[in-house]
């Protein structure tokens, strides 16, 4: 069974800080990793993923994530926040096997102040 | 860019009636999820398919919601009877068989029952 918590459910940054969004898993087989945006009245979008391959993933709008196996973490980063990236932001985690389930934390609504 | 369609995007029902949402997959994916979203519960799997069959219904009430995939370009979410508790975002997201691509959601449907 696989289980995501992400770790506050509000971070606040300054535009032109870092943005740093906790995620920890939980997973019986090796874990495929995803991080989600969801913007105002939309549906979700992919940022990113970790099937793998390379431990440090880079996504779109300059975010990226690694994945550290000891931690059975998947945070995501982004060095310098701009007001764009102000959204609510989805970890989420799926077995490897053939199940293909799907399941999101709790979600992390980023907000960016100027 | 392919996309996931979801109809109708806003809906207003009166408690007790019928609600049938629809979802048409990204053409080739042969897996699909109806997830619901609220603020108190988060992101919720209802229900999964693959392959037109479903895989997993257990996070859906099974005496008022049902789910089915008519054919590959359609998946259906039904409500019979609605109630206000069922007021929320409706997401559909598709994807195939490796997960490790991840999968594309759907722009929801805001449900709405009074």
């Amino acid at each position: 069974a696989q289980s995501v918590t992400q770790l506050g459910s509000h971070v606040s940054v300054s535009e032109g800080a870092l943005v740093l969004l906790r995620c920890n898993y939980s997973s019986s087989v090796p874990p495929y990793l995803f991080w989600y945006v969801q913007y105002p009245n939309q549906g979700l979008q992919l940022l990113l993923k970790y099937t793998s391959a390379a431990t440090l993933v880079k996504g779109i709008n300059g975010f990226e994530a690694e994945f550290k196996k000891s931690e059975t973490s998947f945070h995501l980063t982004k060095p310098s926040a701009h007001m764009s990236d102000a959204a609510e932001y989805f970890c989420a985690v799926t077995g490897s096997g053939n199940t293909g389930k799907l399941i999101f934390g709790q979600g992390t609504t980023l907000q960016v102040k100027p | 860019d392919a996309r996931v369609t979801q109809t109708p995007r806003h809906k207003v029902t009166e408690m007790g009636q019928e609600v049938t949402m629809r979802c048409q997959p990204i053409l080739g994916h042969n897996t699909v999820f109806w997830y619901r979203q609220t603020m108190m519960q988060g992101l919720e799997l209802l229900a999964y398919f693959r392959n037109r069959a479903p895989l997993d219904d257990s996070g859906m009430p099974k005496d008022r919601f049902s789910a089915e995939m008519p054919d590959a370009t359609l998946a259906t979410l039904k409500i019979q009877p609605s109630e206000p508790r069922d007021s929320a975002v409706y997401f559909c997201a598709s994807g195939d068989t490796n997960q490790a691509y991840g999968y594309t959601f759907g722009s929801g449907t805001r449900l709405t029952v009074v």
